[in-house]
């Protein structure tokens, strides 16, 4: 599966939108675009997932690239319980053995 | 979420000890799963089970020993285990195969320490 690059931290005014970029160069065709959560002391929790299309849920939006080369997740209206470490991760949808490789992610501070 | 429960939440054991890790999930799933989470890496997929057969391991130590003996539990067994094994061991469970996407839910985990 590709990989993916998140920096490591972000702050986030609350109230504010919340951007978390994503790069994802070497991503092919078939390859799906994820992203989950972890807040302290939880199991990973999932977001949202797009193939080339935007989408949005009532958690998030998910804007991917033309060139699907990278991909921004977008928290509209933070909240303090949105602290959590954010990662994008790239797979072959329907591939029970291919792992979901999650990286470092992106640790975002919501700050009052 | 409560749909994948693991117990115990925390262990604590010497290296001669053995344990079993719990893991259960009420979601109907046919997948499920093993991570290890070490301070400061990238979660590591030990183990992944479909339809109860085992169709992927991570070149994991034996002193790790997965089972699961439904559709619905998994355990992971541990034996002799080493200090670098300390970390938090997740469960997750997700629906593959058919038609539309299905995430994989993940339990909060067990905080494993090797004294």
């Amino acid at each position: 599966d590709a990989k993916t690059t998140q920096p490591p931290s972000m702050d986030c005014a609350e109230g504010r939108a919340a951007n978390l970029p994503c790069n994802h160069s070497t991503i092919s065709g078939n390859e799906y675009v994820y992203w989950y959560r972890q807040i302290h002391s939880q199991g990973p929790q999932y977001i949202i997932h797009g193939l080339k299309n935007n989408e949005t849920n009532e958690m998030a939006s998910l804007i991917i690239t033309e060139d699907r080369k990278s991909s921004t997740l977008i928290l509209p209206h933070a909240t303090l319980r949105d602290t959590a470490v954010y990662y994008c991760i790239v797979r072959v949808a329907y591939d029970t053995g291919n792992q979901f490789y999650f990286g470092t992610g992106t640790s975002l501070t919501v700050i009052p | 979420e409560t749909g994948v429960t693991q117990t115990p939440r925390h262990l604590v054991m010497g290296m001669t000890n053995k344990k079993s890790l719990k893991c259960e999930q009420h979601l109907g799933h046919n997948a499920m799963y093993w991570y290890k989470q070490s301070a400061k890496k990238p979660l590591e997929l030990m183990f992944v089970y479909s339809l109860e057969e085992r169709v992927e391991n991570n070149s994991v130590p034996s002193r790790f020993s997965p089972e699961c003996p439904n559709s619905s539990h998994l355990f992971l067994h541990l034996h002799t285990l080493q200090p670098e094994d300390s970390a938090l061991y997740l469960c997750a469970s997700s629906q593959e195969g058919g038609t539309g996407f299905q995430p994989q839910h993940f339990g909060d985990g067990t905080r494993l320490s090797i004294l």
